[in-house]
Parts: structure tokens; C-alpha cells; sequence
């Protein structure tokens, strides 16, 4: 199907255990964004990849591991889960305008929960 | 520190009412987003402004660089308006900032 999808929907793991939760597009787009979103927080951005194998850190990077090998493919790793990991994980992509910003387009989310 | 605040948190509205949702930020922006979040916790854009005034349907977004604001505008409320509606803006450096969100419900 077209569009971004995000892999599982819902999650529940152990502390200290490695997850990693993906993020397929089939548009193309050159950004990809890893968000959690929490309660009295909003969205905070983790990681976003500009291009294949181009990444960078957001915000709250820690306790994160992301690759982008194809295009199309953003995972994200939890190496050791930990209860404060505990968060609805969205994924999103745009196109490269170029200087001027560009929309964003997000997946369904993950429900993560880390026992 | 937020860099982008949203007022009002939380906002009940008559169905018809015309509804504004008010966003602040403190960075320096190339752009800003409106976003809708339904109850069932997808996320939508909404609009990407970087000056000016956009339309679409009965939602209205404006946007003040000088004075750091934007308002998202909803003329003829519905309950199917009923949602989240978040401002997000990216900064000068690849961040992007978000609000903690608008919580709307329309009353039929």
C-alpha cells in the first residue's frame, strides 16, 4: 500500500531488552523523523535522516539507535528498553524543498510499552 | 523551556462556533505546521506556513514572523473538528519544536 507505514502497532517488552520498531514509506521522500510523544510533552523529535544513510540526532537521542541502508526503511532500535522508553513512537517523512521547510507525512504510530 | 506554546490547552466549543487556536515560539523559524490529531491518535498535516495567510476548507491558518504567532482558525465548527491540533515550527538548525497541543471538542 502507498504511504508510511510503522511496524508493530503495539508493543510490550521487558526492561533491558533490545526492540526495534519500522518505518516504511513508498513515496520516496528523502526526510524521515522518529518522534515519541508523551503526555505533557508533545511530540519530541529522536532522529531524522535526510537522506540513505545520512542521519542525525533530535532531541532526545539517548538510549536510541536509528540506519537508513534504503530509502524507503527508517528502524528504530531501543538497545535496552527501559520503562522511561515507555511512549507512542511516530514516524514521518517529507520531500527535500530545499531551503524553505516541507510537509511532514506520519505513520500510524507504535504503542510501546517496556514492563 | 518551551519554544513553542499553545494557547488554549483545552477548548469546548458549540457546533457553529467560530474557534481560534493561538501558537507562540521563541526561534527563529523557516516554517510553521499545523497538525491534527484524531481521537484514534493519527496525525494529520494540516497546513506549512512561512508567512502570510493559508485556506483550506473551513480551517484558516495566519502567521505574524515579526510578532512570533500563528493562529489556526475553524469557521462553522463540527464535532468531527473534535481533535488535537498541535503547531509545530522547525528552527533555523533542523529542529523542529512542538506545542503540547490544543485539545478541541465540539458539542453538537
Amino acid at each position: 500500500d502507498a504511504g508510511i507505514t510503522q511496524s508493530p502497532r503495539y508493543k510490550i517488552t521487558e526492561t533491558g531488552r533490545q526492540v526495534t520498531l519500522m518505518c516504511h514509506q513508498t513515496w520516496s521522500h528523502s526526510y524521515m523523523f522518529w518522534y515519541r510523544q508523551d503526555l505533557g510533552h508533545g511530540l519530541r523529535l529522536i532522529y531524522y535522516s535526510a537522506a540513505a544513510d545520512i542521519t542525525d540526532k533530535g532531541e532526545v537521542p539517548d538510549g536510541y539507535v536509528v540506519s537508513r541502508s534504503k530509502t524507503e526503511n527508517f528502524p528504530l532500535t531501543l538497545e535496552s528498553a527501559t520503562r522511561s522508553q515507555t511512549s507512542v513512537y511516530f514516524c514521518a517523512s517529507s520531500e527535500n524543498r530545499g531551503v524553505y521547510s516541507y510537509e511532514q507525512y506520519f505513520g500510524p504510530g507504535t504503542r510501546l510499552t517496556v514492563t | 523551556k518551551n519554544e513553542v506554546e499553545q494557547s488554549p490547552q483545552n477548548l469546548t466549543a458549540q457546533e457553529g462556533e467560530f474557534i481560534t487556536i493561538n501558537c507562540s515560539y521563541s526561534v527563529g523559524i523557516s516554517a510553521l505546521h499545523w497538525l491534527q490529531q484524531h481521537p484514534g491518535g493519527g496525525i494529520v498535516s494540516l497546513f506549512m506556513l512561512s508567512s502570510g495567510k493559508k485556506k483550506h476548507g473551513r480551517l484558516i491558518a495566519t502567521i505574524n514572523i515579526q510578532e512570533k504567532h500563528s493562529s489556526l482558525h475553524i469557521t462553522a465548527s463540527h464535532p468531527r473538528d473534535s481533535a488535537v491540533y498541535i503547531c509545530a515550527v522547525r528552527g533555523s538548525g533542523n529542529q523542529f519544536y512542538f506545542g503540547t497541543g490544543t485539545s478541541l471538542t465540539v458539542i453538537p
